[in-house]
């Protein structure tokens, strides 16, 4: 059974960088039928998409956030992770790491780690 | 960009009632690109729904996707006591990137 956790730091300060790291068990990072990737949601709010990475190091991000954040991958480790720059309160959220399907097609976000909360602030 | 936006915010239902939860984009959508999704408070979200209608692993066959181009549907046939939660529609775009719904509560009446 495929799970994913994420870590890292639960508070940042505001202008520091929040960093994230998700590990992948059960299964392989390095598949061609996947992407992997960062989903947030701010306490009481909707999902909001943050980026996206193949295994090959292809990086997709949202446009609204993509001067501020990197996703990497480290094959050898079966992680990836995310590093989102200059951060304010607005930035506070439930980060979600997971698993985007591609196989004869789009088939959804499947699996899911159990998010962990940031929270920015001095 | 493409907008999803959901319809109702809240739908109050009584158990073993039917639920119609729609998603509307602001512009066409290949069907095989929309999906839905269920969250329960404190819980990630759970994929229901792909390709608009095609039902993910293990989920029941009381749900129930249709629609093209701008306008799709989550149907709950029958509402069970564990069907209560948040819905959202969400859209795989260009990049790839994905959209989603601001999500429909579905509460108990």
């Amino acid at each position: 059974q495929l799970q994913l956790q994420e870590s890292g730091p639960g508070l940042v300060k505001p202008s520091e960088t929040l960093s994230l790291t998700c590990t992948v068990s059960g299964g392989s990072i390095s598949s061609s039928s996947y992407y992997w990737g960062w989903i947030r949601q701010p306490p009481g709010k909707g999902l909001e998409w943050i980026g996206s990475i193949y295994y090959s190091g292809s990086t997709y991000y949202n446009p609204s956030l993509k001067s501020r954040v990197t996703i990497s991958v480290d094959t050898s480790k079966n992680q990836f992770s995310l590093k989102l720059s200059s951060v304010t309160a607005a930035d506070t959220a439930v980060y979600y790491c997971c698993r985007i399907t591609m196989v004869r097609g789009y088939q959804g976000v499947d699996y899911w780690g159990q998010g962990t909360l940031v929270t920015v602030s001095s | 960009e493409i907008v999803l936006t959901q319809s109702p915010g809240t739908l109050s239902l009584s158990p073993g009632e039917r639920a119609t939860l729609s998603c509307r984009a602001s512009q066409s959508v290949s069907s095989s690109y929309l999906a839905w999704y269920q969250q329960k408070p404190g819980q990630a979200p759970r994929l229901l729904i792909y390709g608009a209608s095609s039902r993910a692993t293990g989920i029941p066959d009381r749900f129930s996707g249709s629609g093209s181009g701008t306008d799709f549907t989550l149907t709950i046939s029958r509402l069970e006591p564990e069907d209560f939660a948040v819905y959202y529609c969400q859209q795989y775009g260009s990049s790839p990137g994905l959209t989603f719904g601001g999500g429909t509560k579905v509460e108990i009446k």
